[in-house]
């Protein structure tokens, strides 16, 4: 986990809420990443930053937004629109874009119902 | 479209044998490719890169090596300890190379 706090562990919540998670890092590193997680399922990304200010859309994107307003920063909103918000929700960072290592942030799981 | 392919069916392998898990992947010619470690409810641990150009590569008990004809990577532990329990996930570069694309993981379970 190093330097990347995800908060919280686990976060529950009610269809049709907006709810935003937090991924914060004091590693320094350009680029944050996104990732959802579903059981027995790869990661998939979501949305990436490589450098404040800036970020693209992953593959699933729909239904999420983000920021970087700060380097240490990039949260993530999973917005109502989002039709199977439950999942493990993981950030990660790299010194810079690939093929630099990602470092991965102990995820949070969300449970909406 | 660019895939990945990984066991998906579970790996048991007895304690102190050599583990062996694949990475196959088609539709493109990665520049490189990672292996990385996950346990249960947590976050992946980078392992391992290995450019194109290289056969294999080493580090302490793990050996990867990547088959750019086969378009397939192996990954191997030796001596393996029940320790080494976990989903081994590869990746690989994606479309435009400013991201990458995991594959979905092969559990393994060494056996005391």
């Amino acid at each position: 986990d190093g330097g990347i706090t995800q908060s919280p562990k686990y976060l529950f919540r009610k269809e049709g809420q907006n709810v935003t998670l937090s991924c914060e890092q004091n590693l320094n590193h350009d680029a944050m990443y996104w990732y959802r997680q579903d059981p027995g399922q790869g990661l998939r990304l979501i949305y990436y930053s490589q450098i404040v200010n800036d970020f693209q859309k992953g593959d699933i994107a729909e239904g999420y937004s983000v920021s970087r307003e700060k380097k240490e920063s990039f949260p993530l909103t999973v917005t109502s629109a989002q039709k199977n918000p439950t999942a493990f929700y993981l950030c990660a960072t790299s010194l810079q874009g690939p093929p630099a290592e990602q470092y991965f942030g102990p995820g949070t799981r969300l449970t909406v119902t | 479209s660019q895939k990945i392919e990984q066991n998906s069916e579970a790996l048991n392998i007895q304690e102190g044998k050599t583990a062996t898990l694949t990475c196959n992947y088609t539709n493109y010619s990665p520049a490189y490719l990672q292996w990385y470690r996950q346990d249960p409810g947590r976050g992946p641990v980078f392992l391992l890169l290995i450019r194109e150009n290289e056969k294999e590569k080493r580090k302490e008990r793990l050996k990867v090596t990547f088959d750019t004809t086969l378009k397939q990577s192996l990954f191997h532990i030796t001596a393996s300890q029940p320790a080494d329990s976990a989903t081994y996930l590869c990746a690989l570069p994606g479309a435009g190379d400013d991201k990458i694309i995991f594959g979905k993981g092969t559990r393994l379970h060494i056996l005391p």
